[in-house]
């Protein structure tokens, strides 16, 4: 089966940009998914981006597609601590990465 | 616009009993998927409901059930609880293009 990976933790200054990265196994998928979860909530979808796409903008949101490499990054830009949570990707909708832990310093 | 809605919030049970989730669905959306998180972990997928039936399962055994009704919504069952089912229970509802899913806030249940 597929198998996303992402590195557990991440601790950036406010103000900094943040990149948060994910490598998938299935190049099947049809989109690739960044989501958001905040302390005792459920998953907010934050962006997503279509496999034919290299880049995709929405507003301080980056994300960066690799299909070669099964790369996929978040850039998030002026990192405010309220973007502390933990971010996960996801492909095929139903395959997780463990998430991200992005800790914003002030 | 509400969102996916899921009861209850909490839930406490001990082991050897049985448990209902109920979610609502956003609105427009036809299919329903359960997801377990367990703490400091990723959603794992637990199966997807579409026109009332299963259409894809993970890898949980067969006390884990559910069921989707008429107007989308749908229910997790769990018997014979363990001590390992304790864990964040979200439900994603998904429809229209293009093909993303929505989650609800979860519910926790801690199994004793």
């Amino acid at each position: 089966g597929e198998d996303v990976e992402q590195s557990l933790f991440l601790s950036v200054r406010e103000g900094d940009s943040s990149v948060i990265n994910c490598t998938y196994t299935d190049s099947s998928s049809t989109y690739l998914y960044w989501y958001k979860q905040e302390p005792g909530a459920g998953l907010q979808l934050l962006t997503y981006i279509f496999s034919n796409m290299d880049m995709k903008q929405d507003q301080r949101l980056t994300v960066l597609l690799n299909k070669k490499d099964k790369h996929l990054s978040l850039r998030i830009a002026d990192t405010q601590t309220g973007d502390s949570a933990i971010y996960f990707c996801a492909g095929r909708l139903f395959v997780f990465g463990p998430g991200t832990r992005l800790s914003v310093l002030p | 616009d509400a969102g996916v809605t899921q009861s209850p919030t909490h839930l406490i049970k001990t082991r050897g009993q049985q448990v209902t989730l109920r979610c609502s669905p956003k609105s427009g959306h036809d299919t329903v998927s359960w997801y377990q998180q367990a703490l400091g972990q990723g959603p794992q997928f637990i199966f997807q409901y579409y026109e009332e039936e299963e259409r894809q399962r993970g890898n949980f055994p067969d006390r884990f059930s559910g069921h989707q009704f008429p107007n989308y919504s749908s229910e997790l069952n769990v018997n014979a609880l363990l001590l390992g089912d304790s864990a964040l229970y979200l439900c994603a509802s998904r429809g229209g293009a293009p093909d993303t899913q929505y989650f609800g806030p979860g519910t926790r249940l801690t199994v004793l």
